[in-house]
């Protein structure tokens, strides 16, 4: 079955520096979505994008925060200038259709460090 | 703005328990439900979903759930648990007015003694 794939699992970080995350959607997939959760909190909303660009983001996604789907098949989450709140699990997501109802396919996340 | 709350944050039980596992949501219109589960280092899997017609939703590995229009409600059931079930479970919600972004409840771990 096709699964979504991150890298790295795990990155470590200092604070200020630029960290980028690398998601590989599902092949046939056209919406993509990022999702963070910090330690002991919720899983929150970062961004959707489709066709090359933001379809929605959230108040999180601030200035820091860029993605990218720079070729056929990566997306990235690029934040410019970490900070120690930033460390948390980052999750890609993708799905075939656009659409409430359609599933979103997760990956198994990277864990971001910030120190 | 929706939000979506889990009454559990662990639940320990044996195996050939029944398990229950609550979830609400606060949005007055049309929505969408959502339980995923993330099995130990493992990413986050759709168990089941929940659009529209029967509210009795049946999904993979012998898991259900009922949509309660009127409790705003969507509770995941086995009815009997294996110790492959330790997991962390996540429940979900959009509607088509948010677009496609889930809002998550803070999740359940349920871990199953053998």
């Amino acid at each position: 079955e096709p699964e979504v794939t991150q890298t790295p699992s795990h990155q470590v970080t200092q604070m200020g520096q630029e960290v980028i995350l690398r998601c590989v959607p599902i092949s046939n997939h056209l919406y993509f979505y990022w999702y963070r959760q910090i330690l002991g909190q919720k899983v929150e909303f970062l961004v959707s994008f489709y066709n090359n660009e933001i379809s929605e983001k959230s108040e999180i996604f601030d200035d820091q925060f860029s993605v990218e789907r720079p070729d056929g098949s990566n997306f990235t989450l690029k934040i410019r200038s970490t900070k120690l709140e930033d460390s948390a699990m980052y999750f890609c997501a993708s799905s075939e259709r656009q659409g409430a109802t359609d599933t979103q396919y997760f990956g198994p996340g990277t864990r971001l460090t910030v120190l | 703005a929706q939000s979506v709350s889990q009454h559990n944050h662990h639940v320990i039980l044996s195996e050939a328990a029944s398990l229950e596992l609550g979830c609400n949501y606060s949005y007055g219109g049309t929505v969408n439900l959502f339980w995923y589960v993330q099995y130990p280092g493992q990413h986050l899997q759709l168990l089941l979903k929940y659009f529209s017609g029967d509210p009795l939703v049946k999904g993979i590995k012998g898991f259900e759930a009922e949509f309660i229009k009127s409790k705003f409600s969507f509770n995941l059931r086995k009815p009997s648990v294996q110790w492959s079930d330790t997991a962390e479970y996540f429940c979900a919600v959009n509607h088509k007015a948010a677009g496609n972004k889930l809002t998550f409840g803070g999740g359940t771990r349920v871990l199953v003694k053998p």
